[in-house]
């Protein structure tokens, strides 16, 4: 069965630093792939997307993530966080079907240390 | 912008109750879902629609139904709502061919 995995169920890293969070699916053919961020008491933001080419995808606000094929993993990073990052940050998979199914990892909730 | 709305930001109901939360899109979508989010499992998926009057269930459908009478709206019904069905539901609709999800601002339901 096709799965999203975010180990990290909450990380808090210092303002300034770099940021990476984690996420490994499960799925038989290359699936689309996302990252999205939700604010407190928000609905899901986009923050990035993978379909094919370049492995490596900018997204909006400074984040970046990376395709590794070899390790089905899809990891979410940034070079300096601020401190209006914090927020939950969920990965997705795609899948190839006529009803374009979305399948969510747990979330990972990110805390910034002033 | 594009835009998908659900009908009510907070609901408080009674068990037993049957509840009705309302989604709307303007895109011209194909599919459209519903999500319930609880903390610590992230979002799953209670029902999907990929055409009017076309359901089919997630991985939660239990105690819950739905209805595409339009292709713009999705609503999602709880029967006889009861307290673990507290949660925050979330709608969501993509274009066929192109699995980018658009969702709404989430509706948060106590059921009291």
């Amino acid at each position: 069965a096709q799965s999203v995995t975010q180990p990290d169920i909450h990380i808090t890293v210092s303002e300034g630093a770099s940021l990476e969070l984690r996420c490994n699916y499960s799925y038989g053919a290359t699936p689309y792939l996302f990252w999205y961020v939700q604010s407190p008491g928000q609905g899901l933001q986009l923050l990035l997307k993978y379909f094919s080419g370049d492995t490596l995808v900018q997204g909006i606000k400074g984040f970046e993530a990376e395709f590794k094929r070899s390790q089905s993993s899809f990891n979410l990073r940034k070079p300096s966080v601020h401190w209006s990052d914090a927020a939950e940050y969920f990965c997705a998979v795609g899948l190839y079907s006529s009803a374009s199914k979305i399948i969510f990892g747990s979330g990972t909730r990110l805390s910034i240390r002033p | 912008d594009v835009k998908v709305t659900q009908s009510s930001r907070y609901l408080v109901k009674r068990t037993g109750e049957k509840v009705f939360l309302e989604c709307v899109q303007d895109m011209d979508h194909e599919n459209m879902f519903w999500y319930r989010q609880d903390p610590g499992l992230g979002l799953r998926l209670i029902y999907f629609s990929y055409d009017v009057k076309m359901k089919e269930k997630g991985d939660i459908p239990e105690g819950y139904s739905v209805s595409r009478e339009k292709k713009e709206r999705f609503s999602l019904i709880l029967e006889s709502a009861s307290t673990n069905q507290t949660s925050m539901y979330l709608c969501a609709s993509t274009r066929t061919g192109n699995t980018e999800a658009f969702f709404g601002q989430g509706t948060r339901l106590t059921v009291v």
